[in-house]
């Protein structure tokens, strides 16, 4: 079972440049997750879908843009990427919005 | 504002040497509290979920209480594949599917 999966696993980006992280989850959960996190900072909640067609803001928006693409998947854009956002983001899936959330790998973003 | 703070930051036991880890928090009205572990350069795995004051968990050599201002993960006789990072998390009726993580517990256990 592929469960929840995110690509790219690592990238590396300039200042300025774009790009988005990709996640797909294959256990038709209705919400969608996506948390950054930083060296004694935890997982922080970037934004989150809690069904398909819906997205809210989370603790730490600014700076990203979500889609949620259908039920399947949810995909986090930098439009323009800052050394701040160094960091390695995960994408999670929950059924209904419940506690007991699936994790992605995670991707490991540096931006120089 | 919902906030969750684990303590301590990291812990450090010989093997066998039981103890517990700390989570608190500040809510507005508290639907779950969950335990996830971390292992190194992977995504949180879930352990248990709480719902209300008195509860508890078990999971092998792990167990979890809950109270209304704060969850403990007790950790009786550890192995060393026990170390990990244990980070809690809570939901809350404010603000529906909206899941706050505290920052973590590093646990290592020596042999």
């Amino acid at each position: 079972n592929a469960g929840v999966t995110q690509t790219p696993k690592f990238q590396v980006l300039k200042t300025g440049q774009s790009m988005t992280l990709q996640c797909a989850q294959d256990m038709n959960h209705n919400s969608m997750y996506w948390y950054r996190q930083d060296p004694g900072m935890g997982l922080r909640l970037i934004y989150y879908s809690a069904s398909e067609g819906t997205t809210d803001k989370g603790e730490v928006p600014n700076g990203y843009n979500v889609s949620r693409l259908n039920k399947r998947e949810f995909s986090l854009r930098l439009e323009s990427a800052a050394p701040s956002q160094t960091s390695v983001y995960f994408c999670a899936s929950s059924d209904r919005g419940q506690g007991e959330l699936f994790f992605g790998e995670g991707s490991r973003l540096t931006v120089l | 504002e919902d906030q969750v703070t684990q303590s301590p930051e990291a812990l450090r036991l010989q093997e066998g040497e039981s103890s517990s880890l700390n989570c608190s928090y500040t809510v507005s009205g508290l639907r779950g509290l969950f335990w996830y572990r971390q292992d190194p350069g992977k995504g949180p795995e879930f352990l248990f979920t709480l719902y209300s004051a008195g509860e508890e968990k078990e999971k092998e050599r792990l167990k979890a209480t809950l109270t209304k201002k704060e969850s403990f993960l007790h950790i009786t006789a550890p192995k060393p594949e026990d170390s990990a990072t244990y980070l809690c998390a809570v939901l809350t009726y404010s603000s529906a599917s909206k899941i706050i993580f505290g920052s973590g517990t590093r646990l290592s256990i020596r042999p």
